[in-house]
């Protein structure tokens, strides 16, 4: 099966500027998160979609960022405008269940502002 | 928020050198999962386990959840299995979101 696909891979972008990340989960999976790293700190949550429905969104840092998940397939996460601290990778993530298994990685997108 | 400290922080090995990795958690999980980073960055699930043992090749893992900690034990290590470990926890109760530690950074050296 395929894995959790992101693009673009990288991304760089000047401040002010807007950036729009893809995510797309593994085939049957209704659960998709948002995680990312900043520079040199830990892994951190954004937000947890079930299907189409944001069911946890408290990690999200502000109003610049929003997710989508339309249809409850592939999400978006976007960024506007981008400020110097969003640099950092955007990692999605799918699984079956909530709880009960595993969580699969997408490879990342790194994004880094100027 | 549950906190999740990880140790070493920093690990170097010889080729064909065994390891153990520890996870410790400051509160009840009902999910726990350990990770690698590879040095492309991607991030690949090595086991679920919020109890007992699993064992997968030279890899295995023990979650002792009582005591809150689990570890990850690595086998006559190989070049590929240099990057980052991360272990990662749902706190029991809460929001079904996973909790990092900083990692482990392991280097196996030929």
């Amino acid at each position: 099966e395929a894995g959790v696909t992101q693009f673009p891979s990288h991304s760089v972008i000047e401040k002010g500027q807007t950036v729009t990340l893809r995510c797309d989960p593994i085939s049957g999976h209704d659960n998709l998160y948002w995680y990312r790293r900043v520079m040199g700190k830990e892994i951190k949550f954004l937000l947890h979609f079930v299907k189409e429905s944001k069911q946890d969104e408290s990690g999200m840092p502000n109003n610049r960022f929003l997710a989508e998940r339309t249809g409850g397939t592939y999400s978006t996460l976007k960024v506007q405008p981008a400020e110097l601290e969003d640099s950092g990778v955007y990692f999605c993530a799918s699984s079956y269940d909530r709880t009960y298994s595993p969580l699969h990685f997408g490879n990342g997108t790194r994004l880094t502002v100027t | 928020g549950i906190q999740v400290e990880q140790s070493p922080p920093d690990l170097i090995l010889q080729e064909g050198a065994n390891s153990t990795l520890r996870c410790n958690f400051s509160d009840s999980v009902n999910n726990l999962q350990w990770f690698h980073q590879n040095p492309w960055g991607q991030l690949i699930n090595l086991f679920y386990i919020p109890s007992g043992t699993k064992q997968n090749g030279r890899l295995s893992a023990t979650t002792v959840a009582t005591e809150r900690y689990s570890l990850l034990y690595i086998s006559s290590s190989q070049t590929t299995d240099s990057g980052v470990y991360f272990c990662a926890v749902e706190r029991e109760g809460g929001s079904e979101k996973l909790v990092f530690g900083k990692g482990t950074k392991l280097t196996v050296n030929p």
